[in-house]
């Protein structure tokens, strides 16, 4: 498997543009996740999903996000219209599920895409 | 928000030195991670350690976990040059916490620590 792949690598915008960040799990895993890193909040939690549907969003900074996952294989998280603000870089992981009575997993993060909004 | 708090937040050795990062958080988990980070690049997963465990081991590394006083360690042993990276403990929640919510696959990260190891 290749991993998680994210597209694309990097990204500059300017203000009040649409920007659409993707994402490909790895095949066969349950859960997908959006994080947002940056230097002053570190890594934040945005969104994640459970066999494609939305589980806790309640990390998503306000309504100019938004996040899908049509299916098993891909997610996009969008932001429209972007801000200055919004200058990070966004992972996505994804990871198979675990109950309390099996062994937990860990996440197989994305390399990641570096946005700019100028 | 961030639950876990490394420290130190800079971490400067020479190789072959052991390097020691620790970790405290604020509510009851399920388990507790370590990923490391390289400049540029995504977070690759470590070691996990559960609850009800004390120590793991794999290979150079070394975790300990302390419930009762929420805390974690991460030791690299005879330390390498390709160990420079951050390094970040995470905790997913134990779903049967007062402060639990949302699912419990998911994961909160500290604010990790940059090691450096000198040649």
């Amino acid at each position: 498997d290749a991993g998680v792949i994210q597209s694309p690598r990097h990204e500059v915008t300017e203000m009040g543009q649409e920007v659409t960040l993707r994402c490909k799990p790895i095949s066969g895993h349950d859960y997908l996740f959006w994080y947002r890193q940056t230097m002053m909040r570190g890594l934040e939690l945005l969104i994640y999903f459970n066999n494609n549907v939305p589980i806790d969003d309640s990390g998503m900074p306000e309504d100019r996000f938004s996040a899908k996952m049509p299916n098993a294989s891909f997610s996009t998280l969008k932001i429209q219209p972007s801000e200055p603000r919004d200058s990070a870089v966004y992972f996505c992981a994804s990871s198979l599920a675990w109950s309390e009575t099996e062994r937990p997993y860990g996440y197989t993060f994305g390399s990641g895409t570096r946005l700019t909004v100028v | 928000s961030q639950q876990g708090e490394e420290d130190p937040q800079a971490l400067s050795i020479q190789e072959g030195e052991n390097a020691t990062m620790n970790c405290s958080y604020k509510t009851s988990i399920n388990n507790l991670q370590w990923y490391r980070q390289n400049s540029g690049r995504g977070l690759v997963h470590l070691i996990l350690i559960r609850s009800n465990e004390r120590e793991k081991h794999s290979g150079r590394l070394r975790v300990t976990l302390d419930t009762s006083k929420k805390s974690s360690s991460l030791l690299i042993t005879a330390s390498r040059a390709a160990d420079t990276a951050s390094y970040f403990c995470a905790t997913a929640p134990d779903p049967y916490s007062n402060a639990y919510s949302g699912g419990y696959n998911k994961l909160i990260f500290g604010a990790g620590t940059r090691l450096a190891v000198h040649p």
